[in-house]
């Protein structure tokens, strides 16, 4: 049962353009979503979040949309840089044996810019 | 420099071995987590903690094992019991409830030859 899905593994755009990575969710009950990079065999490391209260955040070239009647999320780059090339991993935050929170996350998009 | 270590980087057992992937941090964190990337899968949690002497089972926990014996260090053991090993895996920790996102460490690489 995947909760968090990013159904498209790849995406290619080219450098100075827009690049867009889209998330879909099924549990209602996720609170708090972030996006994270990722570069091969490296550990991900977090971009920008978004509060389930907010519909936009905004970070520099880094812009997550939430749709939480569509439970859709998305991160926009703008403009798109080769070194932002990278796998993207969305996830989201959700409570978890009582005292916690944890982060399920997506399968991941990976993004090539191209100069 | 706070962070996370992982190592060793790259790891090879044998078939019927148990070996155990560490993970340190000087963040002060209170939780620690242990993920499995697989391709195609995402990240999936293996075991966490929140604090000294606690942890939790996360949704692929067989086969593995963890203890919390410092603040610091969360160990992941991965016994001859783990089905299908070879993955790639990650370990992080963060503040409290991890609202504000986990810190990564860089990986182990593990290859059952």
């Amino acid at each position: 049962d995947q909760q968090v899905k990013q159904n498209s593994p790849s995406l290619s755009v080219q450098e100075g353009r827009i690049s867009i990575l889209n998330c879909d969710y099924t549990n209602s009950m996720f609170d708090y979503f972030l996006w994270y990079k990722k570069y091969p065999a490296e550990g991900p490391t977090f971009l920008i979040s978004i509060s389930s209260i907010k519909d936009k955040n905004e970070d520099g070239r880094f812009t997550v949309f939430l749709n939480k009647s569509a439970k859709h999320l998305s991160l926009h780059i703008v403009p798109s840089q080769p070194g932002d090339s990278a796998v993207y991993f969305c996830a989201a935050s959700v409570r978890y044996g009582g005292a916690t929170n944890k982060l399920i996350f997506g399968t991941g998009t990976l993004l090539a810019v191209q100069p | 420099d706070g962070g996370i270590t992982q190592s060793p980087k790259y790891l090879f057992r044998k078939e019927g071995q148990n070996v155990t992937l560490s993970c340190e941090q000087n963040l002060n964190h209170d939780a620690m987590y242990w993920y499995r990337q697989d391709p195609g899968q995402g990240l999936r949690l293996i075991y966490y903690s929140q604090i000294v002497n606690d942890f939790q089972k996360g949704d692929i926990a067989e086969g593995y094992s963890v203890s919390r014996e410092k603040k610091e260090s969360f160990p992941l053991t991965v016994t001859s019991a783990q089905k299908n090993p070879t993955a790639f895996y990650l370990c992080a920790s963060s503040w409290g409830q991890g609202r504000g996102g986990y810190t990564f460490g860089s990986g182990t690489r593990l290859t059952v030859v």
